[in-house]
């Protein structure tokens, strides 16, 4: 499969634990995002990364939530000291951006996100 | 930030019917609008988009349409059959732009009854 893979698919833990999660994106892909899903709601953004540098972490990721991708490649989502609210299904997406050919103004362009199956924690 | 507002929140048709979900978007510099399609336990995967340069967009039985001016976008699917059941998000971004992320709507389940 050379699609998005998550690891692992479901994670139980009890409050207080650390979790950590790890993706591994489409290997030429630049961008890699972390979602959250919850049970009847759409994805919610949590952080993103261009190459190995996180961009942007959402106001939903509070200080217990640690996201890495150390070499540009997979990433690994933290979770310190788990606690029943954060029991949901976390999704990577990956995509890559392109520089526009012949763009005199240096226009990007970035086709759709392909994510992967994302890995369900239950905190008990 | 964007916002992403679907309806209707569950649709039930008959095989063979058509099936129409609307989203309605806040940001007017979104120029990017996927559709995915999430069945039980498994990822979204993407099913039609389209960027805001054009009005409508078909791919077989499904096909999207945009409203700039109104800054709404909705799902078509014809003849519909058991196996479109799922649930669908519809999602906006600024592709290029500084809003990278996708914002999604809150999903719409749609059941094709036999």
């Amino acid at each position: 499969d050379t699609g998005v893979s998550q690891d692992p698919r479901h994670k139980i833990t009890k409050r207080g634990q650390n979790v950590t999660f790890r993706c591994d994106p489409i290997s030429e892909h630049n961008r890699l995002y972390w979602y959250r899903q919850t049970l009847g709601q759409g994805p919610e953004f949590l952080t993103y990364f261009q190459n190995e540098a996180q961009l942007e972490k959402s106001r939903l990721l509070s200080d217990r939530f640690s996201a890495e991708r150390p070499k540009g490649s997979f990433s690994t989502l933290e979770i310190q000291r788990t606690e029943q609210g954060d029991s949901a299904m976390y999704l990577c997406a990956s995509s890559l951006l392109q520089t526009l050919i012949g763009s005199v103004s240096g226009g990007l362009f970035e086709p759709e996100a392909f994510f992967g199956q994302g890995t369900r924690l239950t905190v008990v | 930030g964007e916002n992403v507002e679907q309806h209707p929140s569950t649709l039930s048709v008959q095989e063979g019917d058509s099936a129409v979900i609307k989203c309605t978007y806040s940001d007017s510099a979104s120029n990017y609008f996927p559709w995915y399609k999430q069945e039980l336990g498994k990822r979204p995967q993407l099913i039609i988009d389209i960027r805001s340069n054009v009005g409508e967009k078909k791919d077989q039985r499904i096909a999207v349409t945009l409203n700039k001016t109104a800054k709404h976008f909705s799902l078509h699917i014809t003849e519909t059959q058991p196996e479109d059941s799922a649930v669908y998000f519809c999602a906006a971004k600024n592709s290029g732009g500084s809003n990278y992320k996708l914002t999604f709507g809150k999903g719409t389940l749609l059941t094709v009854n036999p």
